[in-house]
């Protein structure tokens, strides 16, 4: 069974920094890309960041880069994501997900989620 | 940055009902659209992938149709189980964006 579970979030001040993580288990992680999404609290989705499979490319939404980095670790089936200079705004649930490559490309499937609250 | 406006963003249907939901592309996106449901407190999950393929186990009341910038996602005969979010994502251009999202409820 593909299962990816997240972990590490929590409540930071405005300002902190925070990693999560992301344990891939049920299919072989070096092969994939992977993708974190999120959703901030009743609000809809927002992709976040892409990492391609040997984590040589990485793609941003302009809103965090230079604030969060996407990396993966093969040999540990774990994708992570290191998030500095938090918001406000940067609360929201963060969800991993698998690229899935076809004729075009989409995520399946998601993690449960871990929630990230910045506030003071 | 290519927008995606989702409609309606709510709506309220009966058990048997054919529902449709559309999403618009600010440009031509081809088939790089994806539809997912998500249900409160759970994560979204896939439903149909390049605009009109439907994922392993999903019913097929569910089905996707479209190309360029205008897509539909239909629920042929609406169950009491399909209360749900649905979502669209391009994945044409960074940044991949999604709808808004539309909060189907069932009568």
């Amino acid at each position: 069974e593909v299962r990816l579970v997240e972990s590490g979030g929590g409540l930071v001040q405005p300002g902190g920094s925070l990693r999560l993580s992301c344990a891939a288990s049920g299919f072989t992680f070096s092969s994939y890309w992977m993708s974190w999404v999120r959703q901030a609290p009743g609000k809809g989705l927002e992709w976040v960041a892409n990492i391609k499979q040997d984590g040589s490319e990485s793609f941003y939404v302009d809103s965090v880069k230079g604030r969060f980095t996407i990396s993966k670790d093969n040999a540990k089936n774990s994708l992570y994501l290191q998030m500095s200079n938090l918001r406000a705004e940067d609360t929201a649930v963060y969800y991993c997900a698998r690229v899935i490559l076809g004729a075009v490309w989409w995520l399946d499937p998601w993690g449960q989620g871990t929630p990230v609250t910045v506030s003071s | 940055d290519i927008q995606i406006t989702q409609a309606p963003s709510s709506l309220s249907a009966s058990v048997g009902d054919r529902v449709t939901i559309t999403c618009r592309a600010s440009q031509s996106i081809g088939s790089y659209l994806n539809w997912y449901q998500q249900k409160p407190g759970k994560a979204p999950n896939l439903l149909i992938s390049a605009a009109s393929s439907l994922q392993s186990g999903v019913p097929s009341r569910f089905s996707g149709s479209g190309s360029g910038t205008g897509f539909t996602l239909t629920i042929s005969s609406l169950q009491p189980e399909d209360s749900s979010t649905y979502f669209c994502q391009q994945t044409y251009s960074i940044p991949y964006t999604f709808g808004q999202g539309t909060n189907l409820e069932i009568k």
